[in-house]
């Protein structure tokens, strides 16, 4: 099993510019969500989805949107991004609600 | 400020020697609690969780102790080697602002020394 992927590893985006990252999961779970990762923040979550079609708001939503159109995918999309975007977006999954999370590898996005 | 935290963000120990590594919580609904290791351009890696019902767990070469007297967690690693060297990361399971998942502490960075 490949667990959690994520693509593209690497990103550079001028302001304005939009993109989509791509999250999947093998492990046929339920739950999946996006974090960001900024020196000296932590881990803060973006969105989240509890199954198949559903999505919902977390910590930091704005300025991103996020889709579930199928279980094992999660997408990320940046309409407009804006250099406060700059950061690393960790993708997750988990089998039951809010517990043990399994983590991709991780996208590092520069927006200049 | 940050629910989830810890008293140091580096911890320097001896190759072989034994590592705490603390962290605080103030939500004394939270039910769940799991540490993290995180190491350079990698995702977080799931070490041992812990529910609120117990008070300590062993893995391999790790234990995580809960006292929930004073909302204190501690993940103990023994004879630490190199490979342990990584950022750990606690977190715990709580509504926080009607979202869902984790709440994570900004991590303590282990260093081991020869």
């Amino acid at each position: 099993n490949a667990g959690v992927t994520q693509t593209p590893k690497f990103r550079v985006l001028k302001t304005g510019q939009s993109m989509t990252l791509l999250c999947a999961q093998d492990m046929n779970h339920e739950y999946m969500y996006w974090y960001r990762q900024d020196p000296g923040m932590g881990l803060r979550l973006i969105h989240y989805s509890v199954g198949e079609g559903t999505t919902a708001k977390g910590e930091v939503p704005d300025g991103y949107n996020v889709s579930r159109l199928k279980k094992q995918n999660f997408l990320l999309g940046l309409e407009s991004a804006a250099p406060s975007q700059t950061s690393v977006y960790f993708c997750a999954s988990s089998r039951i609600r809010g517990y043990e999370q399994y983590f991709g590898p991780g996208t590092r996005l520069t927006v200049t | 400020g940050e629910s989830v935290g810890l008293h140091l963000p580096t911890l320097s120990v001896q190759e072989g020697d034994n590592s705490i590594i603390n962290c605080a919580y103030s939500n004394s609904a939270s039910d769940y609690f799991i540490w993290y290791k995180q190491e350079s351009g990698k995702g977080p890696q799931f070490i041992i969780d812990i529910r609120s019902n117990m008070d300590k767990r062993q893995g391999q070469r790790v234990t995580v102790l809960l006292n929930k007297t004073v909302k204190h967690l501690s993940l103990q690693i023994a004879a630490t080697q190199p490979g342990d060297s990584a950022v750990y990361f606690c977190a715990e399971n709580r509504k926080k602002g009607g979202a869902d998942g984790l709440t994570f502490g900004k991590g303590t960075h282990l260093i081991i020394q020869p």
